[in-house]
């Protein structure tokens, strides 16, 4: 099984519905990310969370909400889905190390597609 | 903020070696990593560096001078296999992890 699984993998919905990404990890890690991909643009940071009650906004926060229910469980919302968040989507962990930030340990990716 | 700059495609052949450069500009720099992702496929770590110098790690090499804010990501004895997208990503003292677009990599056989 997946160290970082997240639910679910596809999903097709419409313009103004409610959408929730889920994020569970085994890795034990403190820290707690969620990034989207967009062909050209990378990865950008949407909101991560550095422990259960740490919630912060990353550059793309608009649009977005999250909840980190559990350090092993981190879940993305978008209350009403527009076609420009058509994206593949990323949950990511990390734990403390070298000094500074670790290496980032990443879900499978949840494709959106907004209608 | 970060501004990262990194080629957008190159194409090598099989058995040669490439060379993929990324430029930064970052306040408080606290590190730099390279991700390998194949495609449809999710980022997986390749390499750290947050002192000056050069770390190698088998085939590949990832290079950094924190004065002239530049890294480097060197592929060797490039097999099929290595194609994908190759992502520079830097580290401030917030801990976050802001990414360049990505450098695709084609090799030919």
């Amino acid at each position: 099984d997946a160290d970082v699984t997240q639910t679910p993998r596809n999903r097709i919905t419409k313009t103004g519905k409610r959408i929730m990404l889920e994020c569970s990890q085994t890795k034990g890690h403190d820290r707690m990310y969620w990034y989207r991909q967009d062909p050209g643009l990378g990865l950008r940071l949407i909101y991560y969370s550095f422990d259960v009650k740490d919630i912060n906004k990353g550059e793309i926060s608009d649009g977005y909400s999250v909840s980190r229910q559990a350090q092993a469980k981190f879940s993305l919302s978008l209350e009403s889905a527009i076609p420009n968040q058509t994206a593949l989507y990323f949950c990511a962990t990390s734990d403390f190390g070298m000094g500074g930030p670790g290496e980032l340990f990443f879900g499978e990716g949840s494709r959106l597609t907004v209608l | 903020g970060q501004n990262i700059d990194q080629p957008t495609e190159m194409t090598a052949t099989e058995g040669a070696i490439v060379q993929i450069n990324c430029t930064y500009q970052t306040s408080g720099f606290n590190g730099l990593f390279w991700y390998q992702q194949h495609a449809g496929e999710a980022p997986t770590f390749l390499s750290y560096n947050v002192l000056d110098g050069l770390e190698e790690k088998g085939r590949f090499s990832s290079f950094l001078s924190r004065s002239k804010g530049y890294s480097y990501l060197l592929l060797k004895e490039l097999q099929m296999k290595d194609s994908a997208s190759y992502l520079c990503a830097v580290t401030s003292n917030d801990y976050k992890l802001s990414f360049g677009a990505g450098t695709t990599v084609t090799v030919r056989a």
